[in-house]
């Protein structure tokens, strides 16, 4: 098993540029999340969904959307890229999000925003 | 706000030392706790997941522990090693099901 992937694995844009980063698992996980993690702010949830079809907002969801089309997929798309998007991306997943159960995290992926 | 802390920021130990890593937080309606791994650079490796009916979980030279009442839980790493040197996050479900983080401890152990 894979785990959990992320596509790209480095991103460099210009101001008012657009991109998707993709996230995939193959754990079977219903729970889907989208991190950023940035120095001495910790990671702060963007995003996350619960189910296939399904997306809720996270802590800092502003300037950023998500899709969940297949159960295995998480995009997470930013249309118009600011400088204050700089930082590191992380996607995880779980078998659901019940308190019991683990995240399980990919390898992340850095962007910067000229 | 539930929040998730951890003091101190960084920490330095010589090889063989055990370390004791700890994490507090606000809201003792906890569902789980886990505690992760970073090495620079890399991804999240998780370590230890302790449930909320739990007091502590061990794995290997690791051993984490729940305080609810407290609010605390605690990482040790016994005999550290060189290659124990990472940042480490704790982060904690509280009763919305979302994960929130600490900002890690980054653990240097000096040959």
């Amino acid at each position: 098993n894979a785990g959990v992937t992320q596509t790209p694995k480095f991103r460099v844009l210009k101001t008012g540029q657009s991109m998707t980063l993709l996230c995939a698992q193959d754990m079977n996980h219903e729970y889907m999340y989208w991190y950023r993690q940035d120095p001495g702010m910790g990671l702060r949830l963007i995003h996350y969904s619960v189910g296939e079809g399904t997306t809720a907002k996270g802590e800092v969801p502003d300037g950023y959307n998500v899709s969940r089309l297949k159960k295995q997929n998480f995009l997470l798309g930013l249309e118009s890229a600011a400088p204050s998007q700089t930082s590191v991306y992380f996607c995880a997943s779980s078998y659901s999000g019940t308190g019991g159960n683990e995240q399980f995290f990919g390898p992340g992926t850095r962007l910067t925003v000229l | 706000k539930q929040e998730v802390t951890q003091i101190p920021a960084a920490l330095s130990v010589p090889e063989g030392e055990n370390l004791v890593l700890n994490c507090s937080f606000t809201d003792s309606a906890i569902y789980n706790l886990q505690w992760f791994r970073q090495d620079p650079g890399k991804g999240l490796t998780s370590l230890l997941l302790i449930q909320s009916s739990q007091r502590e979980q061990t794995s290997g030279r690791l051993n984490a522990s729940l305080d609810k009442s407290s609010g605390r839980s605690t990482l040790y790493i016994a005999a550290s090693q060189p290659g124990d040197s990472a940042t480490y996050l704790c982060a904690a479900v509280f009763n919305d099901y979302k994960l929130s983080f600490g900002a890690g401890t980054t653990v240097t152990v000096r040959a």
